[in-house]
């Protein structure tokens, strides 16, 4: 059964760095392209970027390039999401997900999500 | 970059009724990368549609897709009160993805 687990709710003031992560089973992990996806409170999802975590490939959105950093170590099955510097607006779930097929176009096993909190 | 609009915003019909939603494409986008999700509220979005018309596992016939080009269609056919939802549609090109802004989908 193909799972990806992410890790837990954070708290965090403006200014800190954070690290989350989406660790997937039930299937070879390099194989498959991961997207992450933000959604602020009340709001849509928006696409954020993809790694596929046999090269490290990765694409971002014009919107978060720069902003966050997409990362992967296949040798455990994990990639991960990190800011090293959050702001209020930052305050969102962030999910993980796996693609259908060996493009990185369409998406069929999502995590759970994390939900990050960025407040002074 | 390529924008997506979904129409209408909210529709609300009665079960047992056709809905059709609607994702149109700043640009053409190709049709084995237009994908349809439903998200429930506190829940992780699901798969519906992929590759524009071709059913994700597990989903129910009353869900198809349709479409090419800029124009891309998700029909429920006979809405269930389960289908209360959010309803986003998805595509992805010149290694660039999107969503589009979702459409609500309320039962009576």
């Amino acid at each position: 059964e193909v799972q990806l687990v992410q890790s837990g709710a954070e708290v965090k003031k403006p200014g800190e760095s954070l690290k989350i992560s989406c660790t997937g089973s039930g299937y070879t992990f390099a194989t498959y392209w991961i997207l992450w996806v933000r959604q602020m409170p009340g709001k849509g999802l928006e696409w954020m970027g993809i790694i596929y975590p046999g090269d490290s490939d990765t694409t971002y959105s014009p919107s978060f390039r720069g902003q966050v950093t997409i990362s992967a170590d296949k040798s455990i099955s994990t990639a991960y999401l990190q800011w090293s510097s959050l702001k209020a607006s930052d305050t969102a779930m962030y999910y993980c997900a796996r693609s259908i097929g060996g493009s990185g176009s369409n998406f069929e096993f999502w995590g759970q999500g994390t939900l990050v909190t960025v407040s002074s | 970059e390529i924008v997506l609009t979904q129409s209408p915003g909210t529709l609300s019909l009665s079960p047992g009724e056709r809905a059709t939603l609607s994702c149109r494409a700043s640009q053409s986008v190709s049709s084995s990368y237009l994908a349809w999700y439903q998200q429930k509220p506190g829940q992780a979005p699901r798969l519906l549609i992929y590759g524009s018309s071709s059913r994700a596992t597990g989903i129910p016939d009353r869900f198809s897709g349709s479409g090419s080009g800029t124009d891309f269609t998700l029909t429920i056919s006979r809405l269930e009160p389960e289908d209360s939802a959010v309803y986003y549609c998805q595509q992805y090109g010149f290694s660039l993805g999107a969503f589009g802004q979702g459409t609500k989908v309320e039962i009576k």
